[in-house]
């Protein structure tokens, strides 16, 4: 397996533009998980779904986030209109119930 | 609201060295995850603990759920070892997300 992929590896954008962080998580796993980590607060959950409904998302940190699941294999991180702030590296994971989470590479967004 | 506390945030070690990080707990987290980053940015889960003990090489994570703490051991440290070692805690008895601690950048020395 391929494990969690996720792309672009990289996104620098300018504030106010549309970023869609994307990510595909390992067939046959029925959790998937947005993180953000970055130098002052750590890694923090954004979001989460089970099979592909959303579960809690209060660590959303504002309207400008959304996050999709439209099928088993596909989820998009959405923000709209960009800031300097959300510059950080966004991780997905997937996971089987509760049997421990596989990370993806990241994405590193720079919001210039 | 979970929370999770880690220390040392920082330790420099010599190679061959036992080395010990710590992670405390709240109410509410039923087991414990501990995490690896490479330099790279890449993480990778060690081990995923709610009792007892767990070994894999010369990595040894406990867990005492009465006291809520966990540690990670490594025996025999090896410059390749140097990382940032995360615990992250996980409440109730499903999968939600985990509640992350600020991480110990471990550094071993040749």
């Amino acid at each position: 397996d391929a494990g969690v992929i996720q792309s672009p590896r990289h996104e620098v954008t300018e504030m106010g533009q549309e970023v869609t962080l994307r990510c595909k998580p390992i067939s046959g796993h029925d959790y998937l998980f947005w993180y953000r980590q970055t130098m002052m607060r750590g890694l923090e959950l954004l979001i989460y779904f089970n099979n592909n409904v959303p579960i809690d998302d209060s660590g959303m940190p504002e309207d400008r986030f959304s996050a999709k699941m439209p099928n088993a294999s596909f989820s998009t991180l959405k923000i709209q209109p960009s800031e300097p702030r959300d510059s950080a590296v966004y991780f997905c994971a997937s996971s089987l119930g509760a049997l421990g989470e596989y990370f993806g590479p990241g994405t590193r967004l720079t919001v210039l | 609201k979970n929370e999770v506390e880690q220390s040392p945030q920082n330790l420099t070690a010599q190679e061959g060295e036992f080395i010990t990080i710590n992670c405390s707990y709240s109410v509410g987290i039923s087991a414990l995850h501990w995490l690896q980053q490479h330099p790279g940015g890449g993480i990778v889960s060690l081990f995923m603990l709610s009792s007892g003990k767990k070994k894999h090489g010369r990595l040894i994570a406990t867990i005492n759920i009465q006291e809520k703490h966990s540690s990670l051991h490594i025996t025999a440290s090896h410059p390749r070892d140097s990382a940032v070692y995360i615990c992250a805690g996980r409440s109730g008895g499903g999968a939600d997300g985990l509640t992350f601690g600020k991480g110990t950048h471990l550094i071993i020395q040749p």
